[in-house]
């Protein structure tokens, strides 16, 4: 059973609004990712961090942040969501075991109206 | 880059058939190459992975896939389906030092009585 949270699991928010996506895990990991899916689309990375205080843009431009303060913490924050924004948000971890071994939340479907 | 192409949006099936998913990936050096399953309403889960050695792989459910170098495939195969069995597939690759996952689009099996 992967220990790693998101919150919301759903959410609709009007345009314009700030919004934080929470991820967290218990397992120690130091590599912490985000994904963004579409549906019928593949997992595009968008964020990850190497550990505390690292972080880094991923393959697909996203107008979103993260912070990592915190090992199992690893929130994403729209400053100003927007309609193109909807989509599925799925949070994912790894240690320094298990090569490709990552394990996902249950993702936050964001739908922005 | 590395990249991974899944042919197949969605494959139905009949209960107790058998099914094979493909996935083709980019060549390169050394490659590891993952399939992640995806149930409704859950997060991604780790099904199976190619490090090295044995080229057939299997999961504890039943599931087999082969790495096949000369044809840059790995293939996902169960020799008879479950109900349960309905979900969507990923394959995955590993990309650079940090150990990105690159997916595919998804496969979603859909199993029928």
């Amino acid at each position: 059973e992967a220990d790693i949270y998101q919150t919301p699991r759903y959410l609709v928010i009007g345009t314009g609004k700030k919004i934080t996506l929470e991820c967290s895990q218990t397992m120690g990991h130091d590599k912490m990712y985000w994904y963004q899916q579409d549906p019928g689309m593949e997992l595009h990375l968008i964020h990850y961090s190497y550990g505390v205080n690292s972080t880094e843009k991923g393959d697909l431009s996203s107008e979103s942040t993260v912070s990592r303060i915190r090992t199992e913490h690893f929130p994403l924050t729209l400053e100003s969501a927007r309609p193109s924004h909807t989509s599925q948000y799925l949070c994912a971890s790894s240690g320094s075991l298990g090569v490709g071994q990552a394990f996902f939340g249950q993702g936050t479907r964001l739908t922005v109206v | 880059a590395q990249s991974v192409t899944q042919l197949d949006s969605q494959v139905p099936v009949f209960e107790e058939a058998p099914v094979e998913l493909r996935c083709n990936y980019s060549s390169s050096v050394s490659v590891y190459l993952f399939w992640y399953v995806q149930y409704p309403n859950q997060g991604l889960q780790l099904l199976l992975k190619y490090l090295s050695g044995s080229t057939l792989v299997k999961s504890i459910n039943g599931f087999e896939a082969e790495f096949n170098k000369s044809q840059t495939s790995f293939h996902l195969r169960k020799p008879s389906v479950h109900i349960s069995d309905t979900a969507e597939y990923f394959c995955a690759v590993i990309e650079g030092g940090f150990q990105k996952l690159v997916f595919g689009t998804g496969t979603r099996l859909l199993v029928s009585p």
